[in-house]
């Protein structure tokens, strides 16, 4: 099993649609967690933390599942400038190993007209 | 204030040659850490840095290596070139290292083109 799974997409969405990414990680001992967005051929750039009350940023909001080791992410009133991929992203806090991210391999999200 | 910088921006090789990449923190971050990008993949953890010491290694094999200077930019070296090599290098920067909470910022990329 990957470390970090994340829905295939790629998910096209109309403007203005809600659309809901989910992400499960294997390993009940990581501790933090992340949604990081990449635009194309761009480098990824910290979207949000995820908390394990949920937190919210505008349109967007991330909930953590400790319990079922699941993590998602929803966006409202998608615009035209949301497409990019968004990548699901744990802390390998384990291990031995500190500060190693561990990411998903990302979904792709296009949202049209 | 500058972010994380990164130099080249893009470079070709040949299967065989040596490359040397370079990534400059954010003021104030002392740890640097590195990653490969394949197309169509999430990125993959090669190594971190913090104080110059390497805090925590990737599944990579032993042609690639990287060292922390005293200012904290970092370099990462690739012998022996493949073809598989090609990819888009990433450095990341964070204040810290030895938290689980902290946030780690991304350079634009170095993207190494093996032919």
């Amino acid at each position: 099993r990957k470390e970090v799974e994340q829905d295939p997409g790629p998910f096209n969405v109309p403007e203005g649609a809600t659309v809901a990414f989910n992400c499960t990680y294997s390993n009940s001992a990581s501790q933090s967690f992340f949604w990081y967005r990449q635009d194309c051929r761009k480098e990824p750039k910290l979207l949000m933390s995820v908390y394990s009350s949920g937190n919210e940023d505008g349109r967007f909001t991330a909930q953590l599942n400790r319990a079922s080791q699941y993590i998602s992410l929803l966006i409202r009133d998608s615009k035209l400038s949301d497409s990019a991929t968004y990548l699901c992203v744990v802390n390998k806090n384990y291990g031995g190993s500190q500060g190693n991210l561990i990411f998903g391999k990302g979904t792709k999200l296009s949202v049209k007209p | 204030d500058a972010g994380v910088t990164q130099s080249p921006t893009h470079l070709i090789k040949t299967r065989g040659q040596h490359v040397t990449l370079r990534c400059s923190p954010i003021s104030g971050h002392k740890s640097v850490s590195w990653y490969q990008q394949v197309l169509g993949q999430g990125p993959q953890f090669i190594f971190q840095y913090y104080e110059k010491e390497e805090r925590g290694r990737g599944n990579f094999p032993d042609r690639f290596s990287a060292r922390q200077f005293p200012n904290y930019s970092s370099e990462l070296n690739v012998n022996a070139l493949l073809l598989g090599d090609s990819a888009l290098y990433l450095c990341a920067s964070s204040p810290t290292w030895g938290q689980a909470s902290y946030e780690q910022y991304f350079g634009p990329g170095t993207r190494l083109t093996v032919t």
